[in-house]
């Protein structure tokens, strides 16, 4: 079973920052936070990661608490193409034998 | 351009019918592996290899085989479909370092 818990929907509009949450209270001290997205039924589309300090790259960033037991990403200027599902996974080489565990993820629908 | 390539990316076929989906990539990864897709059932894990000639089964290894003979092949074999394995299967691929897994572009198959 996945170990995040993310709503199931969202709505964002064109040119806002859209924050998707993500609750992982069980994540142990191995494991990283990953973001992946799947934009209509393309293969997922890595996006960002990280363990416990905050990251950034071009297309998001990655906040996660001090606890490390939730995390939020940003995008800071949605567009329409950034309608997709997002998927927050937590994920460590030394469990399950490296395997990615997909929940059901957020669906976000960017408006104009 | 970095890549996981996946054939045929459509296919229709009869119940019984011998099928090979082939999947390549060409980043030298070492772990490769198979997901399908279902609604309501999200992407689910069918077939793993961490290295030439090392297999091991997912969470629904049923129906399907693989192998791994080169490093950058890794072909999803239906010896005998059957309905129940009409899905969207993804390849992926990664070397457990900064960008996570790459995904193929995903096959639709569907089994009368």
């Amino acid at each position: 079973d996945a170990k995040t818990t993310q709503p199931p929907s969202m709505d964002c509009a064109e040119g806002r920052a859209a924050n998707l949450p993500c609750n992982h209270s069980t994540i142990s001290g191995n494991e990283y936070v990953y973001w992946y997205r799947q934009i209509h039924s393309q293969g997922p589309q890595y996006i960002i990661h990280g363990l416990k300090n905050n990251e950034t790259n071009e297309m998001a960033s990655l906040i996660i608490t001090e606890d490390r037991k939730s995390s939020t990403l940003i995008l800071p200027h949605a567009t329409l193409r950034d309608t997709a599902v997002y998927y927050c996974i937590v994920w460590g080489i030394y469990n399950q034998g490296g395997k990615l565990i997909f929940g059901q993820g957020t669906e976000l629908s960017v408006k104009p | 351009e970095a890549q996981v390539t996946q054939n045929p990316r459509y296919l229709i076929t009869v119940t019984g019918k011998k099928l090979t989906v082939t999947c390549s990539q060409n980043m030298n990864h070492e772990y490769m592996s198979w997901y399908r897709q279902d609604p309501g059932l999200g992407l689910r894990q069918i077939y793993y290899s961490m290295n030439v000639e090392v297999t091991d089964k997912g969470d629904v290894p049923e129906g399907y085989k693989v192998s791994r003979k080169e490093k950058r092949n890794f072909p999803l074999i239906l010896e005998s479909p059957s309905p129940n394995q009409t899905s969207l299967y993804f390849c992926a691929s990664t070397d457990f370092r900064d960008y996570g897994y790459t995904f193929g572009s995903g096959t639709r198959l569907t089994v009368v």
